[in-house]
């Protein structure tokens, strides 16, 4: 059992710039959630995934961002047109079939926006 | 619709003594509910979790919690703090069906006084 990956694990980027984000829950994990966590903060849900279905979305994710699990397996985060508001950890959860309510949390992917 | 309130964003204790962190919180219905560490620049760590067994849970590194549905709370326990609990911590309520995503309060830093 390797855990959740993230990558990359650090992005520093400039406002304006398109960046994507990698998520690799764990194998038979079949939910996967994203979250946001700004400084000070507890993370806030994003997006949540139930195998290749994107089955909610938070009010959080404006239309410049978008995920996709295609396959079911891996799962993409984009951000079109950074803003420096968007600066944040951006943590990826998934949850096994028999434990859904169980979420193991990667490390996250820290995004600088300049 | 659900959420949870951390009583205190700051405690601090002395090494030895008891902790005490403070939680409520509002669901629907029959909750799961957690308690999260995040130590500085790491990713965040399960404690302990409430999934309508036991009331009183017993967790990792001599943390307790108990959960009282006539109060609507889950507060967190140490009966002895030490240097290395020093960290963020934050309690995270989840529905039993559905999407089963987190609802992360916002945070309750712990500082440990030599």
């Amino acid at each position: 059992d390797t855990g959740v990956s993230q990558n990359p694990r650090h992005k520093i980027t400039k406002r304006g710039q398109n960046v994507t984000f990698r998520c690799d829950p764990i194998s038979e994990h079949n939910r996967l959630y994203w979250y946001r966590q700004t400084l000070g903060q507890g993370p806030e849900f994003l997006t949540y995934f139930q195998n290749e279905a994107q089955l909610e979305k938070s009010r959080l994710l404006s239309d410049r961002f978008s995920a996709e699990r295609p396959k079911g397996s891996f799962s993409t985060l984009e951000i079109q047109r950074t803003e420096q508001g968007d600066s944040a950890m951006y943590l990826c959860a998934s949850s096994p079939p028999g434990t859904p309510y169980e979420q193991y949390f990667g490390p996250g992917t820290r995004l600088t926006v300049t | 619709a659900q959420s949870v309130t951390q009583l205190d964003s700051h405690v601090s204790v002395s090494e030895g003594t008891p902790v005490l962190l403070r939680c409520n919180y509002s669901s629907s219905y029959s909750p799961s509910l957690f308690w999260y560490v995040q130590h500085p620049n790491k990713g965040l760590q399960l404690l302990l979790k409430y999934t309508s067994a036991a009331t009183l849970v017993k967790g990792i590194n001599g943390f307790e919690a108990e959960f009282k549905k006539s109060e609507t709370s889950f507060h967190l326990t140490k009966p002895s703090a030490h240097m290395s609990d020093a960290a963020e911590y934050f309690c995270v309520v989840s529905d039993r069906a559905g999407t089963y995503k987190y609802i992360f309060g916002t945070g309750t830093r712990l500082k440990v006084l030599a």
